[in-house]
């Protein structure tokens, strides 16, 4: 069964340091792998994909994940944090045996202070 | 340029009443889904469709149904509202042409039982 987590219900860090939200998946198939950011009141806003290739991807917002299949990891990065990142963040993942589906991590919430 | 559009944004019902969300998208999406996210929940599916005529249910159908007689319409109908379905709900949707299948989400429903 296809399977997300995020380990951390809460990040906090200062402005102009490096951010990191972390995933972990479970999939039965390749995987194909999503981080969407939900500001308060609005829906989801999709900030990039892994679906095969370099496993560094770069997304909107400066922000990049790295998708490592050994550690079946996807963890969200940005060199420096600004205060307007500060949102709810969720992974997703489906495999080649899902479609029409996604499955979501529960979000970490991420809070970036001046 | 719509997208994904959901009617109403806000909703208070009373126990056993029923109600449809609308959602409708004109991006010619084969897959729909239907969302609710509840704090610490992430989000659940509900049902989604891969297409006209042809839905399934996701990890939390219960009390709920939906059906898709178009390709831009998938309707969420609540049979008879209870307190647990308070909540907020996203429609999204998706095609193998936008690459990974990656969903775009309406700016949500957000539920109120009383």
């Amino acid at each position: 069964a296809q399977s997300v987590a995020q380990p951390e219900d809460q990040v906090n860090v200062a402005e102009g340091n490096p951010l990191t939200v972390k995933c972990t998946y479970s999939v039965s198939g390749n995987p194909y792998l999503f981080w969407y950011v939900q500001y308060p009141n609005r829906g989801l806003q999709f900030l990039l994909k892994y679906i095969t290739g370099d496993n560094l991807v770069k997304g909107s917002y400066g922000f990049e994940a790295e998708f490592n299949k050994s550690q079946t990891s996807f963890h969200l990065k940005k060199p420096s944090a600004l205060v307007s990142d500060s949102a709810l963040y969720f992974c997703a993942v489906r495999d080649d045996s899902t479609l029409g589906r996604l499955y979501f991590g529960r979000g970490t919430q991420l809070t970036v202070w001046p | 340029n719509a997208g994904v559009t959901q009617t109403p944004k806000f909703q208070v019902l009373k126990t056993g009443q029923s109600m449809t969300l609308q959602c409708a998208q004109d991006m010619n999406h084969e897959y729909m889904s239907w969302y609710r996210q509840d704090p610490g929940m992430g989000l659940r599916l509900i049902h989604y469709s891969v297409g006209a005529g042809i839905t399934d249910q996701g990890e939390v159908p219960n009390g709920y149904n939906v059906s898709r007689s178009t390709t831009e319409d998938f309707p969420l109908r609540l049979l008879s509202a209870a307190p647990s379905q308070t909540s907020v709900y996203f429609c999204a949707s998706s095609s193998p042409r936008t690459g990974g299948y990656g969903y775009t989400f309406g700016s949500g429903t957000r539920l109120t039982v009383v």
